[in-house]
């Protein structure tokens, strides 16, 4: 069974330009979520998506960022304009309901954003 | 409000040590208890889960942990540390609540020398 893809890898911008990060959560998993850590902070939650609905986005951290999560498979995270602060590691994971109540979440590589 | 803290932000041991790595929490509710790992390139990998039940949790790659709730603990143990071991540990809760967002601890980076 494929794990959590990221795509890309890594990206590096200009500040004031456009990002848009990939999600593929494991096949069936209606539960996605996005975290984020920046340099040498702790790894802190975004939002939660099941299925296509946002289940809670309170970690989100300005209008700059959008996830979308049409048709409930992958997501996407973009961020408009970019800032020198959006810079870090953006993880995506992914959870089938069916593990309740053991809420094991299950974590891509992560894209590794630079903006210059 | 959740919170966890890792005491120390690099650990080193060398290769047959005990590693021990630490992580305590607060929470209102009963919480539950994670540690994960990242090796160089990859992704966060589960290393072993407290929900309910038996305190002390075995996981992969002979990792133990016990949840000493009088302690708000949830320290990381292994007797005998391997080559392969060398990653970065994470420690996390969150409510027990189905669905509910990690809430994790700054890190803590495993180096261990031959």
């Amino acid at each position: 069974e494929a794990g959590v893809t990221q795509f890309p890898s890594h990206s590096v911008i200009e500040k004031g330009q456009t990002v848009t990060l990939r999600c593929d959560p494991i096949s069936g998993h209606d539960n996605l979520y996005w975290y984020r850590r920046v340099m040498g902070k702790e790894i802190k939650f975004l939002l939660h998506f099941v299925k296509e609905s946002k289940q809670d986005e309170s970690g989100m951290p300005n209008n700059r960022f959008l996830a979308e999560r049409t048709g409930g498979t992958y997501s996407t995270l973009k961020v408009q304009p970019a800032e020198l602060e959006d810079s870090g590691v953006y993880f995506c994971a992914s959870r089938s309901l069916e593990q309740v109540p053991y809420n094991e979440q299950f974590f891509g590589p992560g894209t590794r954003l630079t903006v210059l | 409000a959740q919170s966890v803290t890792q005491l120390g932000s690099h650990v080193s041991v060398s290769e047959g040590a005990l590693v021990l790595l630490r992580c305590n929490y607060s929470s209102s509710v009963p919480p539950y208890l994670f540690w994960y790992v990242q090796y160089p390139n990859q992704g966060l990998q589960l290393l072993l889960k407290y929900t309910t039940g038996a305190t002390l949790v075995k996981g992969i790659n002979g990792f133990e942990a016990e949840f000493k709730k009088s302690e708000t603990s949830f320290h990381l143990t292994k007797p005998s540390a391997h080559m392969s071991d060398a990653a970065e540990y994470f420690c996390a809760v969150t409510p027990n609540q189905a669905g509910t967002a990690l809430i994790f601890g700054k890190g803590t980076t495993l180096s261990v020398s031959s």
